[in-house]
């Protein structure tokens, strides 16, 4: 059984930082790209970033680029986001999404339960 | 960017109704497009991937069509576990999902 398991979040203050973490289980991690999608109290979904199975390559939403870093250990199934310079409007919780490539398409199979990420002062 | 627009916002209906979500998007993106349930305090979960396949698990009572800049999802008769927001994913470039539909009595 596929299980994904995010932490790290918490409350910060604005132009601080936060590193979440997302535990994976049940499949071979390093074959399957992963990804980041947040969700603002009360709002809807949206992508914030993904990474290729190898690690090799990385993909940003705009409103994150230059401030959010994705990264992987496949030696221990775990996938990061190091956010830094957070704002107000980055307050959502946070999950993490297995990504799969069927018939060319590229859907989120399987998300973990998420993690709050508050930016107050 | 490719915008994705979803319609409508919100509906009600009643337990056995038939109900249609349209999706948008800004240019074609041929059958790219994803289909989730999300119900409150939950993680989403594909209902409906590459605009019409039907993800393992999920009843037959879901169903997607479209190609191109316009798609639909359909529920052919509304169950209670039903009552949920709905959203439309892009695939075609990176990421977009539109605004979300939400099922409500």
């Amino acid at each position: 059984e596929v299980q994904l398991l995010e932490s790290g979040g918490g409350l910060v203050q604005p132009g601080g930082s936060l590193r979440l973490s997302c535990a994976a289980s049940g499949f071979t991690f390093s074959s399957y790209a992963m990804s980041w999608v947040r969700q603002a109290p009360g709002k809807g979904l949206e992508w914030v970033s993904a990474i290729s199975g190898s690690g090799a390559g990385t993909y940003y939403a705009d409103s994150v680029r230059g401030r959010f870093t994705i990264s992987r250990d496949n030696s221990k199934n775990t996938l990061f986001l190091q956010m830094n310079s957070l704002r107000t409007e980055d307050t959502a919780v946070y999950y993490c999404a297995k990504l799969v490539v069927v018939a060319a398409t590229r859907h989120f199979q399987h998300w973990g339960q998420g993690t709050l990420v508050t930016v107050s002062s | 960017d490719i915008q994705m627009t979803q319609s409508p916002s919100s509906l009600s209906a009643s337990v056995g109704d038939r109900v249609t979500i349209t999706c948008r998007t800004s240019q074609s993106i041929s059958s790219y497009l994803n289909w989730y349930q999300q119900k409150p305090g939950k993680a989403p979960k594909v209902l409906i991937y590459a605009a019409s396949s039907l993800q393992n698990g999920v009843p037959s009572r879901f169903s997607g069509s479209g190609s191109g800049t316009d798609f639909t999802l359909t529920i052919s008769s509304l169950q209670p576990e039903d009552f949920a927001t709905y959203y439309c994913q892009q695939s075609y470039s990176i990421w977009t999902f539109g605004q979300g539909t939400k099922v409500e009595i």
